[in-house]
């Protein structure tokens, strides 16, 4: 079945260095992922569409040049958190679609970020 | 297997219609269960969640889990068309596919 995973499961970084997420659709191609970060309500909050080929399309309020993100392939999506600060730890969840099984979404295992 | 298993669908009801979305998981250490809804484009928003087996109700929506059977349930009364969206439980943040549903006036 369609699995999606994320890697570094867990990172944590000093203040001003650059942390890189990788999201991966394992046995399915996904031309469209999605990147959310948690908030203390747990609610999730969508901050951009990683389309593959072009260029994602982020969510108002959401800083391109601070949030990175790269869909190289059919199955990889990448988040670049750029000089992270404090203010960035959080918990990062990515999902892909799976256009070749009616648009479904599969959520990856999430990214405890915490920045020193 | 995957952890969480969960019939996408669609499901189609009529307004009113008391309304059933399950998942299935497979890790007994599994501690607090979680349901989003997710509107198209939004972040998946926290409905309910529980840390034990049992019902939890809040307003038309009632949670169960039944830890033994590694079970959860999802139940919505007097559903409206409000409520059609996607339904994804999550056990311990390991998201299920979500249920796509549409409440017909």
């Amino acid at each position: 079945g369609a699995v999606v995973s994320q890697h570094p499961s867990r990172v944590i970084c000093k203040s001003g260095t650059s942390v890189k997420i990788e999201c991966r659709s394992l046995d399915f191609q996904a031309t469209t992922m999605f990147w959310y970060r948690q908030f203390p309500k747990q609610s999730l909050m969508l901050m951009a569409t990683s389309n593959e080929g072009s260029k994602a399309t982020y969510e108002q309020g959401v800083e391109k040049d601070k949030f990175l993100i790269n869909h190289a392939s059919l199955t990889l999506s990448t988040l670049t958190v750029t000089s992270a600060h404090p203010e960035d730890s959080s918990f990062y969840i990515c999902s892909a679609i799976d256009s070749g099984g009616r648009d479904t979404q599969y959520f990856g295992p999430g990214t405890r970020l915490t920045v020193l | 297997q995957k952890e969480v298993e969960q019939d996408p669908g669609p499901l189609s009801v009529p307004e009113g219609a008391i309304v059933s979305l399950n998942c299935t998981y497979s890790n007994s250490a599994f501690q607090y269960f979680m349901w989003y809804r997710q509107y198209s484009r939004k972040g998946p928003e926290l409905l309910m969640y529980t840390y034990s087996s049992g019902n939890k109700e809040d307003g038309r929506f009632t949670a169960q889990v039944d830890k033994s059977s590694k079970y959860i349930s999802l139940f919505i009364r007097d559903s409206q068309p409000s409520d059609s969206a996607t339904y994804l439980c999550a056990p311990d943040m390991r998201f299920g596919a979500g249920t796509r549903l549409t409440v017909k006036p």
